[in-house]
Parts: C-alpha cells; structure tokens; sequence
C-alpha cells in the first residue's frame, strides 16, 4: 500500500463549480499535511497547510483533514482556468520538513 | 518564505558524464533536501543535504551516484555522476522554513542522451 494515495484524474469541473480533491494515507503517525499545486513544467508550489482536525481555510482553498479516518481533502470554490495544474498531497512523518508524495490529481477547469 | 535558485534550469547531457546542481537560498535555513521527479511521476526524495557533515541518503539512492555537498546554511549542491538515460527527471532542490512547511526551487530538467 502507498503511503499517500491520490487519484490521479483528471478532475474535470466546469469554470466557478466547486473542485474536491482528496487523499489517503496509511501512517497514523503523520504530523503534517499539504498540497502543493504543480503547473506542467514548473516547480511545486505551496498553497495549504493543515496540521489538526477539522478545516482550514484560505481565499477560495479549504483543506480538511481527517486524522481518524486517515484522509484529508482540498476544496477549490470559484474554479477558475488558471487552477488546472496537478495537486499534490504530501506529509512528513516525523515533524521533519522531509516530505512523502502522493502522485498528484490532475484538475481541468473547463471555461 | 525563502527565495531559492536553482541552476542550471535545464541541461542536456551525454551518458556516462556528470553534471552538478547548485541550490542557492537567500537567507539561512537549516533543512535543505534534494527530490526527483521523473518523467510524469511524482517527487521523491532523494537526501537531506547535512550543513558540514555527509547527506542522509533515503534508500535507494548512494552517495557514489548522487553525491551532494552543504558548506554553509544557504549553498548546496547535487551531482548526477555517471550518468544513463534513466537519470532524465527534474531534480528540485527543497528548504524547510517554518512550522515544517517545504519549499522548492524551481528545478533543473537533465535529460541524458
């Protein structure tokens, strides 16, 4: 089993919808969580972080974590065309900045 | 959060030579890690770069291939030695900030031909 599991998509949602994205992972253990959004080409780029239960809001970005049942999600309002890219969910274990990546969902937002 | 440069962007390299990534930060961090990302798969890491001591490999990655070097707290660089076509990824460079939050160079795409 994968420590982080993602589904890879493509997410396909229409232009100002709402765009969920989810995932999994198998270490109880883990302390922190974020999603990163990756345009094709480019770097990872920052855009949540959530440490404890419950959600965590941003702008148009909500994270929600989990801990019991091991998941956490981001909620994207408003899509827009310029957030089609991939999403990628990583944590780290040990309170160490060393992160473990899922493979990434890729969202279309359709104008 | 810290700016980080990355050089080269992009290379083009023979197999069998070598090519070296410089990271640079702008201001001192303590971590600083260095990831792959091959061809449409996610990152991995490959080690925490160690300010004047050898870098933590993660396994399945040795010093002799990917030898990596932290002289003070804002400089590090990796090294692809030997290089074969399946060392074609994006190579990202990775400082910790604050609050454990990662973030990354904008990376250097090698391709070995």
């Amino acid at each position: 089993q994968k420590e982080v599991e993602q589904n890879s998509g493509p997410l396909s949602v229409p232009e100002g919808a709402i765009a969920s994205l989810n995932c999994t992972y198998s270490d109880r253990g883990s302390q922190s969580f974020f999603w990163y959004r990756q345009y094709s080409g480019k770097s990872p780029e920052l855009i949540m972080s959530i440490y404890s239960n419950g959600d965590k809001e941003d702008g148009r970005f909500t994270a929600q974590l989990n801990k019991a049942s091991q998941y956490v999600s981001l909620l994207i309002r408003d899509s827009q065309p310029s957030d089609s890219a991939t999403y990628l969910c990583a944590l780290n274990l040990d309170s160490s900045y060393k992160l473990i990546f899922g493979s990434g969902t890729r969202l279309l937002v359709r104008p | 959060s810290a700016v980080i440069s990355q050089k080269p962007s992009r290379d083009i390299c023979q197999r069998g030579t070598s090519l070296t990534i410089q990271c640079q930060v702008d201001s001192q961090v303590t971590m600083m890690f260095w990831y792959r990302q091959q061809p449409g798969q996610s990152l991995t890491l490959i080690a925490t770069a160690n300010q004047g001591s050898e870098a933590t490999y993660e396994s399945g990655f040795v010093i002799d291939k990917f030898p990596i070097s932290r002289p003070n707290l804002t400089f590090s660089t990796l090294t692809v030695s030997n290089m074969s076509p399946e060392d074609s990824s994006i190579y990202l460079c990775s400082v910790g900030y604050m609050n454990t939050e990662a973030f990354f160079g904008q990376g250097t795409r090698l391709t070995v031909v």
